[in-house]
């Protein structure tokens, strides 16, 4: 089975250029998170969607991030304009919810360098 | 205060070595309890879940002390491919996923 699918692998782009990541979640899977995570500041919830709504937003950074769910297979995180302080390692997981634990599966992630 | 809090280590202990990571959590309604493990450059992955009786698996035991609002992970007879950063997980009530990680704690296993 195909795990949680994250593109691209890896972004390089310069100061004010906006960044779209994407995200495929595991088939079945109800609860989807996108993370960032820096040295600094760990691993830092940004938003997370159940059953494609957005459940709670308050770690988004700035109006700059912005994230969208149009179905059930498909996530954007998408950062307008990007600053060289966005470079992290964006990741996405997936759970099932209402089944107990609802472990997160992560995807490989994205690393971002903002120049 | 953090949520979430471990002790960032590093922990170098030698192979065969019995170590302990603790991780404290703020909020007494907290409901579930893992363990995550997370190799360099790679993304997250289940290690084990916390419950309250304690539970192993293998060379790995997890405690729960609710009491005090701290889970333990204790790993015996460290192999060197234990080396990775352990991430203590809570989440709080509620019919949603949303957990919060600890920032981590890096294991070196050293020859």
């Amino acid at each position: 089975d195909a795990g949680v699918i994250q593109s691209p692998r890896h972004e390089v782009t310069e100061m004010g250029q906006e960044v779209t990541l994407r995200c495929k979640p595991i088939s079945g899977h109800n609860s989807l998170f996108w993370y960032r995570q820096t040295m600094m500041r760990g691993l830092e919830l940004l938003i997370y969607f159940n059953n494609n709504v957005p459940i709670d937003d308050s770690g988004m950074p700035e109006d700059r991030f912005s994230a969208k769910m149009p179905n059930a297979s498909f996530s954007t995180l998408k950062i307008q304009p990007s600053e060289p302080r966005d470079s992290a390692v964006y990741f996405c997981a997936s759970s099932l919810s209402g089944t107990g634990e609802g472990t997160q599966y992560f995807g490989p992630g994205t690393r971002l360098l903002v120049l | 205060r953090k949520e979430v809090e471990q002790d960032p280590g590093p922990f170098n202990v030698p192979e065969g070595a019995t170590v302990a990571f603790n991780c404290t959590y703020s909020n007494s309604a907290s409901q579930s309890f893992f363990w995550y493990r997370q190799d360099c450059r790679k993304e997250p992955k289940l290690l084990m879940s916390v419950y309250s009786s304690g539970n192993e698996d293998g060379r790995f035991t997890a405690q729960l002390n609710r009491a005090s609002q701290y889970i333990s992970l204790l790993i015996r007879d460290s192999k060197l491919s234990d080396s990775a950063t352990y991430l203590c997980v809570v989440r709080n009530s509620g019919g949603y996923q949303k957990v919060t990680f600890g920032t981590g704690t890096k294991l070196q296993v050293i020859p």
